[in-house]
């Protein structure tokens, strides 16, 4: 079974500054990851997923994510936060089975 | 607007009434989820379909939740008997079968149970 562990439940930076959300992963075998993010009173939207094909994995909005094997991770970053971004941000794995998400990390962008 | 659609958006609704919500999904989405969300939490899956079959239903919070996509279009989500414990987002999710993973999401319903 897969599952993940999201380190933070709240990330504060300021606007300009490097974000970064903390994401771990348990899986028995190689693990299918993503992250959503979710704006209030919208859905869930896709920002990226690895597939295994590289281990650095770019999406929307400027943020990537680099999966770690050894560290059991897959980091959520961007260099530079936007006041749009302030939202709720999960991760979450499960290749062809179940799906399931972490907690959620609320990212708070100061101006 | 062609993406994934629920309704109704809020529902208020007395312990042991039934409600029913509705999604209906991406049209060329062959795949459909169910999630609960709670307050400070991720969703939680509950149930899929892949056209009209209900491919996995194990994780059903009780036997008071069901659900149906009879024409492998539109889904209901039904919860019998509702308790306060139900309160909560309910979130459709529709995909290609291709992938689990690249899911798009409805913005969910709410609901409140007195």
């Amino acid at each position: 079974a897969q599952s993940v562990t999201q380190l933070d439940s709240h990330v504060s930076v300021s606007e300009g500054t490097p974000v970064l959300l903390r994401c771990n992963y348990s899986s028995s075998y190689s693990p299918s990851l993503f992250w959503y993010v979710q704006h209030p009173n919208k859905g869930l939207q896709l920002l990226l997923k690895y597939t295994s094909a590289a281990t650095l994995v770019k999406g929307i909005n400027g943020f990537e994510a680099e999966f770690k094997k050894s560290e059991t991770s897959f980091h959520l970053t961007k260099p530079s936060a936007h006041m749009s971004d302030a939202a709720e941000y999960f991760c979450g794995g499960g290749g062809s089975y179940i799906p399931t998400f972490g907690r959620g990390t609320s990212l708070i962008v100061h101006p | 607007d062609t993406g994934v659609s629920q309704d109704p958006r809020h529902k208020i609704t007395k312990r042991g009434q039934n409600v029913t919500f509705r999604c209906d999904p991406i049209s060329e989405h062959n795949r459909l989820y169910w999630y609960r969300q709670t307050l400070g939490q991720g969703p939680e899956f509950l149930t899929y379909f892949q056209n009209e079959a209900q491919l996995e239903k194990s994780r059903l919070l009780s036997d008071r939740f069901s659900a149906e996509r009879p024409k492998g279009s539109f889904s209901t989500l039904e919860i019998q008997r509702t308790e306060q414990g139900d309160s909560a987002m309910y979130l459709c999710a529709s995909s290609f079968p291709s992938s689990h993973n690249e899911q798009f999401f409805g913005p969910g319903t709410r609901l409140t149970v007195l």
